[in-house]
Order: C-alpha cells, then structure tokens, then sequence
C-alpha cells in the first residue's frame, strides 16, 4: 500500500514533443504528489509538486494531472528540449505529524532522452 | 543560500567496516532527511531528523544509524558493511511546514561502493 507504480520506465521523445510519465498509488492517505529531476551526478531537485484538492497545476512547461478517483497522477512535459533529457521521479507522501517533515515514497523513476 | 552540502561525495569501503557520512543542511532548515538510492531498489527513505531526535524511520536494519547535531548537521552510520549497501546516499533538508510549504531539497548526494 505504499507503493507508487511509474510508467514508462524510459521515455525518448523528439525535440518540441510532449513528454508523459505516469503514477499510480494505492495508500488513500497520500496528501502530497511531487515531481523530482534528477540530473547525473546530482541529487533529485523538486520540479513541480500537487495536492488531491485540485486536478491540474501548470508550471511554465510543466503540468501535473491528478485524478484522484482513479488513484493516478501524470506529469507532462511540453514542447521538450534536449535540457530536459534526465529522470523523473514521481513521489507520494502524507502528512506524518504537526512539524514533521514528509516521508517520501518515489516511483521507481523514467529515464527521458529528448532527441535534438 | 548555499544548498545542501554532503561530504565525503566518494568513498570506498570493504565488507565488514563502517562508514559515516555527513550532511550539512540549507541554514535555517531543522529538518533532515536521508535516503538511499539503487538501481535495482530505486530510492528508499531511511531516516528523518529534526531537532537532534529522529522522528521517522524507514524499514531498513539496525545497522543504520543516524544523528544530529544542534546545528542541523547531520550523520549517518553504516557498520559491518554489506556489498549490497553499496548506493548514493542522498540527504535532504527542509524547514518545517510552514504555509503548506514542504519542499526537501537534495544534496548531490554521497557514492558509497562496498568491495
């Protein structure tokens, strides 16, 4: 139950396309979905992040969809550049206590090549 | 504001020894928490600190410790090493919730490779 499933595991698009990985998670008690990029070499950085209260949030090129029937929640990349070719991590996690910092639980991450 | 610093970035060990990494946080930022990170088991939490007293802690065996200090800083400890321990250590900070805001923020991360 608190696993969080991502789709496709590699993802290679062309320059200018729409990149779209997908989640799914089992624990109703998640509050918070985020969205890491992970570079080589470096830690994962937050890209984008939503709660279940809303169904869409849009970040310059970066869209999260969240349907929260259907326990599921994607992340689009428009108009993909080459910059973006790195891996995407989708995360889930839920409020622990009052001050306490979120436990995150990743997917097990896509690997996106944008093809110039 | 400088970001997340972790030391050593490498490190190479042999089965049986032990290691402790280090991680300084963002200033300002109590909060700090550490995951491990495996092709195969992808990335896994394993401990969170705020306030030098661990709060949260993932499922991995005794041999994993942590600690934090009173200015943030945190360690973590990994005794009688395993070749599976070998991973990227990450570490990540973050102020408490305040306002719904509740991003951590990643270090770059310690490379741990167990002969």
């Amino acid at each position: 139950q608190q696993q969080v499933k991502q789709s496709p595991q590699s993802l290679i698009v062309q320059k200018g396309g729409i990149s779209i990985i997908n989640c799914a998670y089992e624990n109703t008690a998640f509050d918070y979905f985020p969205w890491y990029q992970q570079f080589p070499g470096k830690g994962p950085a937050l890209l984008i992040a939503i709660r279940p209260d809303v169904s869409e949030k849009k970040e310059g090129r970066f869209t999260i969809s969240f349907n929260k029937s259907a326990k599921q929640f994607s992340l689009h990349i428009m108009d993909s550049q080459p910059g973006d070719s790195a891996t995407y991590f989708c995360a889930a996690s839920w409020t622990l206590s009052s001050g306490s910092a979120r436990q995150l639980t990743f997917g097990s991450g896509t690997q996106l090549t944008v093809l110039p | 504001k400088a970001g997340v610093t972790q030391t050593p970035r490498y490190l190479i060990k042999t089965r049986g020894q032990q290691v402790t990494l280090s991680c300084s946080p963002i200033s300002g930022h109590r909060s700090v928490s550490w995951y491990q990170q495996t092709p195969g088991q992808g990335l896994q939490f394993l401990f969170e600190y705020f306030s030098e007293t661990q709060r949260n802690k993932g499922n991995f065996p005794g041999r994993f410790s942590g600690r934090q200090f009173s200015n943030s800083r945190s360690e973590m400890n990994v005794s009688t090493l395993e070749l599976g321990d070998s991973a990227l250590y990450l570490c990540a900070s973050s102020s408490p919730p305040r306002e719904r805001q509740e991003t951590q923020y990643f270090g770059p991360g310690t490379r741990l490779l167990v002969l």
